[in-house]
């Protein structure tokens, strides 16, 4: 239940096309959905996040879409551009386990903009 | 400019050797996790610590790895003794928390080891 399916495993986009990447969960309790961005050798860092009382969150090229009934959520990268080449994790957070909010990760997307 | 540091970037060691893995946290944040990063098992929480007390340590294999956090400017893990299973980026994090929520994790450059 504390999963968080993640696909595609990788993605090549044209230069100016839409990227897409799907996350699913299955914990109702999840209540936070940050996506992150990792470029090779460096760490992980945030995108943009969504909470489920909306349904879409828009930051400059980046749009998450969330479908609570449907238990998933998006990112839309609108514009694509070579310098968006990286890998992208979309994670989950909400309910307790041990007294905190645990964060689950997918298992990443690797996102390869072609020009 | 604040941010996570970690060291070494880069460590190869041999098989039975003691490795210890250094996070300094960004100032002022009271929350620090450890990840591990494979290509097989992508991202995995080891440890997680708040206002330096570990309140998760469930993802760590016990017999070998420990996680500490001396102060709140230091945290630590040692793998002792390693194996070659253990070669992967381990990543720190730090974040700040006013209770059981989870905010924004900064993740540091990582530490990439190499067991032979």
């Amino acid at each position: 239940q504390q999963q968080v399916k993640q696909s595609p495993q990788s993605l090549i986009v044209q230069k100016g096309g839409i990227s897409i990447i799907n996350c699913a969960y299955e914990n109702t309790a999840f209540d936070y959905f940050p996506w992150y961005q990792q470029f090779p050798g460096k760490g992980p860092a945030l995108l943009i996040a969504i909470r489920p009382d909306v349904s879409e969150k828009k930051e400059g090229r980046f749009t998450i879409s969330f479908n609570k009934s449907a238990k998933q959520f998006s990112l839309h990268i609108m514009d694509s551009q070579p310098g968006d080449s990286a890998t992208y994790f979309c994670a989950a957070s909400g309910g307790l386990s041990g007294g905190y909010q645990k964060v689950t990760f997918g298992t990443g997307t690797k996102l390869q903009v072609i020009p | 400019d604040a941010r996570v540091t970690q060291t070494p970037r880069h460590k190869v060691t041999e098989m039975g050797q003691e490795v210890t893995m250094r996070c300094q946290p960004i100032l002022g944040h009271n929350t620090v996790f450890w990840y591990r990063q494979t290509m097989m098992q992508g991202l995995e929480l080891l440890a997680y610590f708040r206002n330096r007390a570990p309140l998760d340590d469930s993802g760590m294999p016990k017999d070998r790895f420990s996680a500490e956090m001396p102060d709140a400017t230091l945290a630590t893990l040692k793998i002792q003794p390693s194996e070659p299973r253990d070669s992967a980026v381990y990543f720190c994090a730090s974040g700040l928390s006013s209770g059981i929520s989870t905010d924004t994790q900064y993740f540091g450059p990582g530490t990439r080891l190499t067991v032979l």
